[in-house]
């Protein structure tokens, strides 16, 4: 599976939109992009997954560059609750995915 | 509530002993996901069952094993323990394997071992 590159920390005002990027240079043509995030030692909580065009829900939205090497998640409107541990993952399947330090994200009132 | 249940939520136990986590899958989903969690490796994936059968093996010593039953449960055994087998256990469950849609953590299992 791919390597992906975040930063390990960031800050973000209550009630702004949070840009989250994400970096996987070595991606594959089968290999999709999954974001979740763990809250305080909870299990992590799935939240987008795309192969090639952007993607929204609920929760976030997804942009994926043209060339696929990168992507940025948004939280549109972040609260506290989402302070939390976000992690990108690339996978060519959704068994065995591959965790890695992910982003910090600490919103703040 | 996740749907994805596990327990016990807590468990101290001491070296050398044997324990069994236990995780239900959401109502529907086939595969069954175990990952460890501790403070210096972060989450790593352990093995995955998909309708009883083994799909898929990670990070997983041989002094765990894992089984999904008819009824889907999975239990996770871990023998022989050592210090450094303190960490979070967390089960996932999805509906199929191959879906790529994303899968339904369980709240975990921490685990102690003194």
């Amino acid at each position: 599976d791919a390597k992906t590159t975040q930063p390990p920390s960031m800050d973000c005002a209550e009630g702004r939109a949070a840009n989250l990027p994400c970096n996987h240079s070595t991606i594959s043509g089968n290999e999709y992009v999954y974001w979740y995030r763990q809250i305080h030692s909870q299990g992590p909580q799935y939240i987008i997954h795309g192969l090639k065009n952007n993607e929204t829900n609920e929760m976030a939205s997804l942009i994926i560059t043209e060339d696929r090497k990168s992507s940025t998640l948004i939280l549109p409107h972040a609260t506290l609750r989402d302070t939390a541990v976000y992690y990108c993952i690339v996978s060519q399947d959704d068994y065995k995915l591959s965790f890695g330090a992910g982003t910090t994200v600490t919103v703040r009132a | 509530d996740s749907g994805v249940t596990q327990t016990p939520k807590h468990l101290i136990t001491a070296t050398g002993q044997r324990v069994t986590l236990r995780c239900s899958p959401r109502s529907g989903d086939l595969s069954v996901y175990w990952y460890q969690q501790s403070l210096d490796q972060g989450l790593q994936f352990l093995i995955q069952y998909y309708n009883g059968e083994e799909r898929a093996k990670g990070n997983i010593l041989e002094r765990f094993s894992a089984q999904q039953f008819p009824d889907l449960h999975s239990e996770l055994n871990l023998s022989s323990l050592e210090l450094g087998d303190s960490a979070l256990y967390f089960c996932a469950s999805s509906v199929d394997s191959e879906s790529n849609y994303g899968y339904t953590f369980g709240s975990g299992t921490r685990l102690t071992v003194v």
